[in-house]
């Protein structure tokens, strides 16, 4: 069973378009993460939920919509795609109530690239 | 914000014992040490996470001076399949908060 799961595995799309990551996870934990992965491999995180609460935004441009229909659930949604846009996405969660350890367990990415 | 420093790259043979260090001179009292795991086209995997002192676990160790200012990642007798690229990252493990940064990583090559 995956534990995080994403979809699409890859997305070749052209700019100016709009395009939405799913992301879910069946570990019941209560966090999600987006990160974004470049081209050199710097791992960026883009927002955290908790709940469904949304608790980080990083400087992210705001044509970056995450949405969390539940806690299982943390979609990307990208409005106007340019050409930066292009990386790796990943999907995270982690229980962070009790415990010692925040364990983040991550999804096996989205390669998105922009025409 | 701890901002960590790593060896880019390094290389081994199969059987060595490998010891990845991190320098993070501004960690925070609440901070904690975490390594992760990325093999190509995947997400990072947890390896190992720890306070200070020394934590072992089945896949590695981690070793932390009481300054807490730097932190090695040992790898006991590596083999071609642990060829990845390892992160350190500080942060507090149970704040949601946490703004966890991943710094550029270390490259490692294990070769026959």
């Amino acid at each position: 069973d995956t534990a995080v799961s994403q979809t699409p595995k890859y997305l070749v799309t052209q700019m100016g378009n709009d395009k939405s990551i799913k992301c879910e996870q069946n570990l019941g934990h209560d966090t999600m993460y987006w990160y974004k992965q470049d081209s050199k491999k710097f791992l960026k995180i883009m927002f955290s939920y908790n709940n469904k609460e949304l608790i980080i935004n990083e400087t992210v441009p705001n044509r970056f919509s995450p949405k969390s229909p539940d806690k299982a659930h943390l979609n990307l949604h990208i409005n106007s795609l340019e050409l930066g846009d292009s990386a790796v996405y990943f999907c995270a969660s982690s229980q962070l109530a009790g415990g010692t350890y925040n364990e983040q367990f991550f999804g096996p990415g989205t390669r998105l690239t922009v025409l | 914000l701890a901002k960590t420093t790593q060896p880019i790259s390094m290389d081994s043979y199969e059987g060595q014992e490998v010891n990845i260090t991190c320098s993070h001179n501004n960690i925070a009292t609440n901070d904690y040490i975490t390594w992760y795991q990325q093999f190509p086209s995947q997400g990072p995997r947890f390896i190992i996470q720890g306070y200070k002192t020394k934590v072992t676990n089945e896949v590695a160790s981690l070793f932390i001076p009481a300054d807490r200012k730097s932190s090695t990642l040992s790898l006991p007798r590596v083999s071609l399949s642990d060829t990845a690229v390892y992160y350190c990252l500080v942060g507090v493990p149970h704040s949601s908060a946490s703004k966890i940064i991943f710094g550029s990583g270390t490259r490692l090559s294990i070769r026959p």
